[in-house]
């Protein structure tokens, strides 16, 4: 039973650079959701899809895109990496919104220099 | 401000010790309220949650929402060393449009032997 898993773990991006990180969930979950964290700042929102064919921003938006490839899949794209987008980034899904039970990812490490 | 405070620590305590983990928010309509613990290098993992108002215990763990003071925290008993690790609150409104998770900053715990 793998949940969500994410990938890459790591990654190091030069400025300007291009990325697309992965997300899938085998949960059969409708929505999925992806966060960065940074020190200091908590779990702050970059983009959500409540069911497949859906996405919406969130808190932080700017500088990235998404794509429900399908139910299982939400992939996050960082179109030009700049070094303020260095962040631990978490994918989560749920049964549906609103919802408190979010599984989460292990995280992919980004560091832009 | 921001939505939901949470004091970062670092909180560091013997085994054996009682916590208490709090946060604050500022939003009425919040009426789910988690906490999430989560481990070094790990995505955070839903550890208990209250809907409004009141208490719930879970084994070593009680989660108390206080409303009419905007205040929430979790109590940990006999805390063991396998209690290191950040705890975040997290809270929703289940009525609002976006009806997404706000979390706090997290609070990292260290349960030394």
């Amino acid at each position: 039973n793998a949940g969500v898993t994410q990938t890459p773990k790591f990654q190091v991006l030069k400025t300007g650079q291009s990325m697309t990180l992965q997300c899938a969930q085998d949960m059969n979950h409708n929505s999925m959701y992806w966060y960065r964290q940074d020190p200091g700042m908590g779990l702050r929102l970059i983009y959500y899809s409540a069911s497949e064919g859906t996405t919406d921003k969130g808190e932080v938006p700017n500088g990235y895109n998404v794509s429900r490839l399908n139910k299982r899949e939400f992939s996050l794209r960082l179109e030009s990496a700049a070094p303020s987008q260095t962040s631990v980034y978490f994918c989560a899904s749920s049964a549906s919104t609103p919802s408190i039970g979010y599984t989460f990812g292990s995280g992919t490490r980004l560091t832009v220099v | 401000q921001k939505e939901v405070e949470q004091d970062p620590g670092p909180l560091s305590v013997p085994e054996g010790a009682i916590v208490s983990l709090n946060c604050t928010y500022s939003n009425s309509a919040f009426q789910y309220f988690m906490w999430y613990r989560q481990y070094s290098r790990k995505g955070p993992e839903l550890l208990m949650y209250t809907y409004s108002s009141g208490n719930k215990e879970d084994g070593r763990f009680t989660a108390q929402v206080d409303k009419s003071s905007k205040y929430i925290s979790l109590f940990i008993r006999d805390s063991q060393p396998s209690d290191s690790a950040t705890y975040l609150c997290a809270m929703s409104d289940p009525s609002g449009s976006a009806r997404q998770l706000t979390f706090g900053s997290g609070t990292q715990l260290t349960v030394l032997p």
